[in-house]
């Protein structure tokens, strides 16, 4: 595997579902983001983690659970969501966090709640 | 506030060139970058301005003028390919990007 990973790919759930997402990125990076992008909307950035120390919550609800065991892999945990949380969800990481370096973005994962 | 201004949609003929342009209002300005996204996948980086100029590579080229916050994405030859989203994203003075919502490029034969 290179690059950015996200599983799943697509996932439906209900308001009342528990279910979590992964990103795993095999580049060495130091740096992972979460980002929510919704139709006709600019991404929107959510969690930043740099050394597995998460460094930026941005108003995210707290039905939006991140955590980062290592600096390869994130997850972001989601609890009694709501329909207008259907997005899709991407999945980012860069060598330095805040620096010139571009973030390499993860395939997202397509989540419809219902 | 954050604003990231670019067109909607464009269109343009397969072998033309076409320009997307962007400007912005930040809290700070630490560079500005361009990604390319075809539809279902992940973006990818194109290019990266922090200083005023053209910065070219291949047949993608980008500008920046900080003192007038605007940014142009230029693309030449273009080819059926070439259809996708173009975003255009600034780092704030936090180091945070923000992001433009995307230009969708329509290339037609």
């Amino acid at each position: 595997e290179t690059g950015v990973t996200q599983t799943p790919r697509h996932l439906v759930m209900g308001m009342t579902n528990k279910k979590s997402l992964k990103c795993e990125q095999h580049l060495g990076h130091n740096a992972m983001y979460w980002y929510k992008q919704s139709a006709k909307k600019p991404l929107e950035l959510m969690f930043v983690y740099s050394l597995e120390e998460r460094v930026e919550n941005n108003s995210v609800p707290s039905r939006f659970s991140p955590e980062c065991p290592n600096s390869s892999h994130l997850f972001l945990h989601l609890h009694t969501l709501q329909p207008e949380d259907s997005a899709l969800y991407l999945c980012a990481s860069s060598q330095v966090l805040r620096t010139e370096y571009e973030q390499y973005f993860g395939p997202g994962t397509r989540l419809t709640v219902t | 506030g954050q604003n990231i201004d670019q067109p909607t949609e464009m269109t343009a003929t397969e072998g033309a060139i076409v320009q997307i342009n962007c400007t912005y209002q930040t809290s700070g300005f630490n560079g500005l970058f361009w990604y390319q996204q075809h539809a279902g996948e992940a973006p990818t980086f194109l290019s990266y301005n922090v200083l005023d100029g053209l910065e070219e590579k291949g047949r993608f080229s980008s500008f920046l003028s900080r003192s007038k916050g605007y940014s142009y994405l230029l693309l030449k030859e273009l080819q059926m390919k070439d259809s996708a989203s173009y975003l255009c994203a600034v780092r704030d003075e936090t180091g945070k990007l923000i992001f433009g919502q995307g230009t969708t490029l329509q290339v037609k034969p």
